[in-house]
């Protein structure tokens, strides 16, 4: 089956630092890219979708100025979150899309002290 | 009211039993239908894609179905330790990519 890879896999980081998370498509293309978060012991949220070549499009209370997203090429997006703050300590994950089914990326933990 | 709702449990079972678990949703527009799995701290992982009312089988797991109630199921036969997760049912509608989650289903299967 289709592989979404993720990097890092979890990262702690300062107050006030930025932090970029990869996901890759490892043996497909992927026009469409989407970013979740994850809360413990809640459903995804999903917080954006991410177009090849295009700006991205952010869901209905998602800061599109502090979770920054690049889709430079058919295999990869990024997620910046700038200046992370205690709350946006959450699990990440990315998935794309090929047809009508999404794989998921194995997340990325994010813990900001 | 949600778009999707799922119980989120948690469900214990003991090994071998048959596992039902359910998704009802309000938008008729949802066509194509999925479950994932997933295991803790990790991401989930697609188990099953229907479109359409019926059933599907895969192994142990059976997708159904019902678009008259606005209604879908997974059932696990012979339920194993390693079943233990959180199954997530998700829908898409046939317009756009936008896939909506339940909260997920947390199971455990003893052994």
């Amino acid at each position: 089956g289709a592989v979404v890879s993720q990097h890092p896999s979890w990262v702690i980081c300062k107050s006030g630092t930025s932090v970029k998370i990869e996901c890759r498509s490892l043996d497909f293309q992927a026009t469409t890219m989407f970013w979740y978060r994850q809360f413990p012991k809640q459903s995804l949220m999903l917080m954006a979708t991410s177009n090849e070549g295009s700006k991205a499009t952010y869901e209905q209370g998602v800061e599109k100025d502090k979770f920054l997203i690049n889709h430079a090429s058919l295999t990869l997006s990024t997620l910046t979150v700038t200046s992370a703050h205690p709350e946006d300590s959450s699990f990440y994950i990315c998935s794309a899309d090929t047809q009508r089914e999404q794989y998921f990326g194995p997340g990325t933990r994010l813990t900001v002290t | 009211q949600k778009e999707v709702e799922q119980d989120p449990g948690p469900l214990s079972v003991p090994e071998g039993a048959i596992v039902s678990l359910n998704c009802t949703y309000s938008n008729s527009a949802f066509q194509y239908f999925m479950w994932y799995r997933q295991y803790s701290r990790k991401g989930p992982e697609l188990l099953m894609y229907t479109y359409s009312s019926g059933n599907k089988e895969d192994g142990r797991f059976t997708a159904q179905v019902d678009k008259s109630s606005k209604y879908i199921s997974l059932f696990i036969r012979d339920s194993q330790p390693s079943d233990s997760a959180t199954y997530l049912c998700a829908m898409t509608n046939t317009g756009g990519f936008k896939t909506i989650f339940g909260a997920g289903t947390r199971l455990f299967v003893k052994a």
